[in-house]
């Protein structure tokens, strides 16, 4: 089966500028997460969705970061405006269901604010 | 709340030694613990999980982890390593999220390197 696709692979953007990644999960699969990984620190999770509808955010950072999931399969990520300690990699994972144990993850947007 | 702590930064073992990577967890009720890897420019690959049953569980690539409740631990062993699985590893817990849902605690990792 084709894996989690996330786009674009890298972005460099100045502070206070914007950016948005994008995710297309697994065919089928009814939950997506987004972590954000800093450098030499595990991956740490923003945004919980079953469908399109958000189940955990708390760990969302809601004056900057918004995530959204409109038909229940893509996912984008905004960034606005991005500040230098938002340097990490964004990883998009899915799974069948929220009772699933475990995600099957992309190869992340590795993103660098300058 | 649940916690996962991964005591090494880097363990560095030769080629064809047993390797072992420790990790050990906190959790309220029954953990369910979870290994990944990450090779460089990759997304985390999942490698093995304990939920219920025996304590030695069997994973992707020749790799193990034994279950210990006593000492809250979920090590990750192979019997002979291999310098392909020089990588980081994550160890993990499931945590309930916010409305119920389920989210995974990483620990920070720890990068193991394999001498030829």
């Amino acid at each position: 089966e084709a894996g989690v696709a996330q786009s674009p692979r890298y972005k460099i953007i100045e502070k206070r500028q914007s950016v948005a990644f994008w995710c297309n999960p697994i065919s089928g699969h009814a939950t997506l997460y987004w972590y954000q990984q800093i450098l030499g620190q595990g991956p740490k999770l923003l945004i919980q969705f079953q469908n399109n509808g958000v189940v955990d955010d708390s760990q969302l950072p809601k004056d900057r970061f918004s995530a959204e999931r409109l038909k229940g399969v893509d996912s984008t990520l905004k960034i606005q405006p991005a500040k230098l300690e938002d340097s990490a990699v964004y990883l998009c994972a899915s799974s069948l269901d929220r009772e699933a144990h475990w995600g099957t993850f992309g190869s992340g947007t590795r993103l660098t604010v300058v | 709340a649940q916690s996962v702590a991964q005591p090494e930064d880097q363990v560095n073992v030769a080629e064809g030694n047993p390797l072992t990577v420790k990790c050990t967890y906190s959790v309220s009720g029954n953990p369910y613990l979870f290994w990944y890897v990450q090779y460089p420019n990759r997304g985390l690959q999942f490698l093995l999980k304990y939920i219920t049953g025996d304590n030695l569980v069997k994973g992707s690539y020749g790799f193990e982890a034994e279950f210990n409740k006593s000492q809250t631990s979920f090590h990750l062993k192979k019997p002979s390593a291999l310098v392909s699985d020089s990588a980081l590893y994550f160890c993990a817990v499931r945590d309930m999220g916010g409305t119920g849902g389920f989210k995974t605690i990483f620990g920070a990792g720890t990068r193991l390197f394999v001498k030829a």
